[in-house]
């Protein structure tokens, strides 16, 4: 069946390093992709979205990058710092009247060391 | 603060208990969800209600109700749960626009049944 999936689990960087967190989707039809950011003892923040008509979007030290040709999806933060420690998944939705029926991978916990 | 409460933060029952979950957003949206996480699993959609509707059901058992009495209140019944239903219980609020949108988290409550 379709999915969503991860390369990478866990990933450790070092302060001030730049984090790349991966995902793989297979469902062709999907036209939206968002991540967010999981911390502990809390629910899923928003992060940044893209839509299939785009191949980068940018926010606030993170960059979105979408490869249809390939089906991936990647997640890149700039100069990660502590406080971006925390579980990150990677979701699509498969376009139409989906009431956000958003189909969510396992996650990579994303582990930064001062 | 994300703009959806959720409470309790925590609860512990008894398979032959009764207890209610509760949900609210403020965020004016006029979707809202139920999304069951556990270890190691990705995020389960469970339930979603758009004007107060319900609108999906995702094979849920019977065993877990929900009631939307207005837009901005959602509520998820239990009865006689098992303990593989012990799992993070998430609720989250969309503005639907029918073309994929993201989704405004709460911090969700911890199950867990015994």
């Amino acid at each position: 069946g379709e999915s969503v999936g991860l390369h990478l689990p866990t990933l450790s960087v070092q302060e001030g390093d730049n984090s790349i967190i991966n995902c793989a989707y297979s469902n062709s039809a999907s036209d939206y992709f968002i991540w967010y950011k999981q911390e502990s003892g809390k629910g899923p923040q928003f992060i940044i979205d893209i839509r299939s008509n785009m191949d980068k979007r940018q926010g606030q030290r993170v960059t979105v990058l979408l490869n249809k040709t390939v089906k991936h999806l990647s997640l890149q933060i700039a100069a990660t710092q502590p406080g971006d420690s925390a579980v990150y998944f990677c979701a699509e939705n498969a376009g139409g009247t989906s009431y956000g029926k958003l189909t969510f991978g396992q996650g990579t916990i994303l582990t930064v060391h001062p | 603060e994300t703009g959806v409460t959720q409470t309790p933060r925590h609860l512990v029952m008894g398979m032959t208990n009764k207890k209610s979950l509760k949900c609210e957003q403020h965020l004016g949206h006029n979707a809202m969800y139920w999304y069951k996480q556990s270890a190691k699993k990705p995020l389960e959609l469970m339930f979603v209600y758009s004007l107060e509707e319900r609108v999906e059901n995702n094979s849920v058992p019977s065993r877990f109700s929900p009631e939307c009495p207005n837009s901005s209140h959602l509520f998820l019944h239990l009865h006689t749960l098992q303990p593989e239903d012990s799992a993070l219980y998430l609720c989250a609020s969309s503005q639907a626009q029918g073309a994929g949108e993201k989704l405004f988290f709460g911090s969700g409550t911890q199950l867990s049944v015994l």
